[in-house]
């Protein structure tokens, strides 16, 4: 069965830092790999989608990377600050209007 | 712009008792309609998920159902709760063939 995995644990930064936040999958061959973020409370919030066939993504201060060789992609936060601190969500999808399966999360604290 | 809308926002029911969570979209027209459910500590589960009227496709047999009545209107419903559905229960909308999934403010449900 289709399977995601993020650090559970929680990943502490310094301000000013780049957050490096990881989602490896199995069994899957997505076309579309995306990140949410997730405040405490709330519904999850989408900040980036990044296709098969696209190796980088940028939008302002974020980046995301899809290497569908080793099924993994990697999502940065640089000069992070406070207020990234939340709880980030890697998906999948094949497109087609079908399911999206969610990874776990990964919380983020960035520290003053 | 689209908008999505659930009520009620925290809901504290007795085992045994039923259930009916509503889910309205704003904005846009036959969108596929999802409902999640988050327990605590944990990922984001696929209950239901529904690609037009009275079309309901279930991911996990449980005693919760789901319906729509309506092209932006999507119900959670359960005859009688048990302890295990407290949660968190998000709805969710999607209307790209990339399958962004676009978060409602979600439902707190706590069975007693």
């Amino acid at each position: 069965s289709q399977k995601i995995e993020q650090n559970s644990e929680a990943l502490n930064i310094q301000e000013g830092k780049t957050a490096t936040l990881t989602c490896n999958y199995t069994n899957y061959s997505p076309a579309y790999l995306q990140w949410y973020r997730q405040d405490p409370g709330r519904g999850p919030v989408f900040l980036l989608l990044i296709r098969e066939n696209e190796k980088e993504k940028r939008k302002e201060r974020l980046k995301v990377t899809f290497d569908t060789t080793l099924k993994q992609s990697l999502f940065h936060i640089t000069a992070s600050q406070p207020a990234d601190s939340a709880t980030y969500l890697c998906a999948l999808s094949s497109g087609g209007y079908q399911k999206v399966t969610f990874g776990i999360g990964t919380k983020l604290q960035v520290i003053p | 712009s689209q908008t999505i809308h659930q009520w009620p926002a925290t809901l504290v029911q007795p085992v045994g008792s039923p259930l009916s969570l509503e889910c309205t979209v704003e904005g846009t027209s036959n969108p596929n309609l999802y409902w999640y459910r988050q327990a605590a500590g944990r990922g984001l589960q696929l209950l239901f998920y529904s690609v037009g009227i009275g079309q309901i496709s279930s991911e996990v047999p449980q005693n919760l159902s789901a319906s729509r009545p309506q092209d932006r209107q999507f119900i959670l419903s359960s005859k009688k709760l048990l302890l295990s559905d407290s949660g968190f229960y998000l709805c969710a909308w999607g209307g790209e063939a990339t399958d962004t999934q676009y978060f409602g403010p979600g439902t707190r449900l706590t069975v007693l």
